[in-house]
């Protein structure tokens, strides 16, 4: 499996855009995450799914976040409209269960967010 | 909310020397897990130990568990300069079905 799969690596946009982040969890993960990195904030839960349905969504900011998982194998998390201070990094996690199990949570590598 | 907070912020040290690190946490848990971050990179899964168990070893990695405490300790013994990176404790608030909360890290640098 190549693991979790996030992209953009990298997305640069203006105040006020829409910004869609894509993940594809690993085949048989029954539990996908969605965590935001920031210096200060350090690593904070968004939002996360079961079986494809948002089990705690108490993390996203506020309206402007919304996440998505139609089918067991891809996930979005869209920002609209974008605010300078949503500038961070946003990880993909999968996992067989809610709390890892054995074998832990497998993040992707992220995407740098950069709203100007 | 952060449920673990690790100590120190940041170590420095040798190659060859023992590194240390540890969390504290505030609710009960089922059990708790250490993560490692490269710079740039996601984070990975190094050790899980369970609220019954109070030592456990993956190669070079020791963890300690004291539930009375509510803190575990990470050890690296014999560091290299590959074990730079910001190592997490996540802890599962002892509630079913719930996701793992993050501290905000120890960042170790390991110097040749």
């Amino acid at each position: 499996d190549a693991g979790v799969i996030q992209s953009p690596r990298h997305e640069v946009t203006e105040m006020g855009q829409e910004v869609t982040l894509r993940c594809k969890p690993i085949s048989g993960h029954n539990s996908l995450f969605w965590y935001r990195q920031t210096m200060m904030r350090g690593l904070e839960l968004l939002i996360y799914f079961n079986n494809n349905v948002p089990i705690d969504d108490s993390g996203m900011p506020e309206d402007r976040f919304s996440a998505k998982m139609p089918n067991a194998s891809f996930s979005t998390l869209k920002i609209q409209p974008s605010e300078p201070r949503d500038s961070a990094v946003y990880f993909c996690a999968s996992s067989l269960e809610p709390t890892g199990g054995g074998q832990g949570y497998t993040f992707g590598s992220g995407t740098r967010l950069t709203v100007v | 909310s952060q449920q673990g907070e690790e100590d120190p912020q940041a170590l420095s040290i040798q190659e060859g020397e023992n590194a240390t690190m540890n969390c504290s946490y505030k609710t009960s848990i089922n059990n708790l897990q250490w993560y490692r971050q490269n710079s740039g990179r996601g984070l990975v899964h190094l050790i899980l130990i369970r609220s019954n168990e109070r030592e456990k070893h993956s190669g070079r990695l020791r963890v300690t568990l004291d539930t009375s405490k509510k803190s575990s300790s990470l050890l690296i013994t014999a560091s290299r300069a590959a074990d730079t990176a910001s190592y997490f404790c996540a802890t599962d608030g002892n509630q079913a079905g719930t996701a793992l909360i993050f501290g905000k890290g120890t960042t170790l640098s390991v110097s040749s």
